[in-house]
């Protein structure tokens, strides 16, 4: 079965440095995700992507944050200048077009700001 | 605001059947989705819900009442293997859809 793929499984980076977390969906999906969890909380949702633009983010996604589709397949985020309260699964996800459609998750990358 | 509520733990016996509620106080509804998540790994879908009523899916249930901000999972003959937290989601729209999760449900299933 197709699935989402993450990679890497677990980054470590110093505080203020600039992290890219690489994500490659599903092929035939067109809608993209990323979301963040932070250990013993919710999923929280940080953006949506289609159709090669923004269609929605959340208060979390600031101009810290940015993500791109660079090729056909891959889908990056981007977090500049990291901050300790970064620290937090990053999930990304896809799904096809269609309401009922539902979304595949990565298995994260773990990221810790040192 | 936009929020959602789930109990944060229950426990059941292997073989019983438990049901997991979620209420949800938002604004533009398009639609509600349960995901299993085990501890360390991502979030699998299990059933969606968009119309009152119940949708069935072998062992697992969902229920929608949409005036009254409620689903709630049933999971059926429950298995050591379904412990694990369960994620209540509700999609909403303004023209674009965004998701809200809960803060999910830890079931532990005893032997």
């Amino acid at each position: 079965e197709p699935e989402v793929t993450q990679t890497p499984s677990h980054q470590v980076t110093q505080m203020g440095q600039e992290v890219i977390l690489r994500c490659v969906p599903i092929s035939n999906h067109l809608y993209f995700y990323w979301y963040r969890q932070i250990l013993g909380q919710k999923v929280e949702f940080l953006v949506s992507f289609y159709n090669n633009e923004i269609s929605e983010k959340s208060e979390i996604f600031d101009d810290q944050f940015s993500v791109e589709r660079p090729d056909g397949s891959n889908f990056t985020l981007k977090i500049r200048s990291t901050k300790l309260e970064d620290s937090a699964m990053y999930f990304c996800a896809s799904s096809e077009r269609g309401s009922n459609q539902p979304q595949h998750f990565g298995d994260g990358t773990r990221l810790s700001i040192l | 605001g936009q929020n959602i509520d789930q109990p944060t733990e229950m426990t059941a016996t292997e073989g019983a059947i438990v049901q997991i509620n979620c209420t949800y106080q938002t604004s533009g509804f398009n639609g509600l989705f349960w995901y299993q998540q085990h501890a360390g790994e991502a979030p699998t879908f299990l059933s969606y819900n968009v119309l009152d009523g119940l949708e069935e899916k072998g062992r697992f249930s969902s229920f929608l009442s949409r005036s009254k901000g409620y689903s709630y999972l049933l999971l059926k003959e429950l298995q050591m293997k379904d412990s694990a937290s369960y994620l209540c989601a509700v999609r909403v729209t303004s023209g674009t859809y965004k998701y809200i999760f809960g803060t999910g449900t830890r079931l532990k299933v005893l032997a």
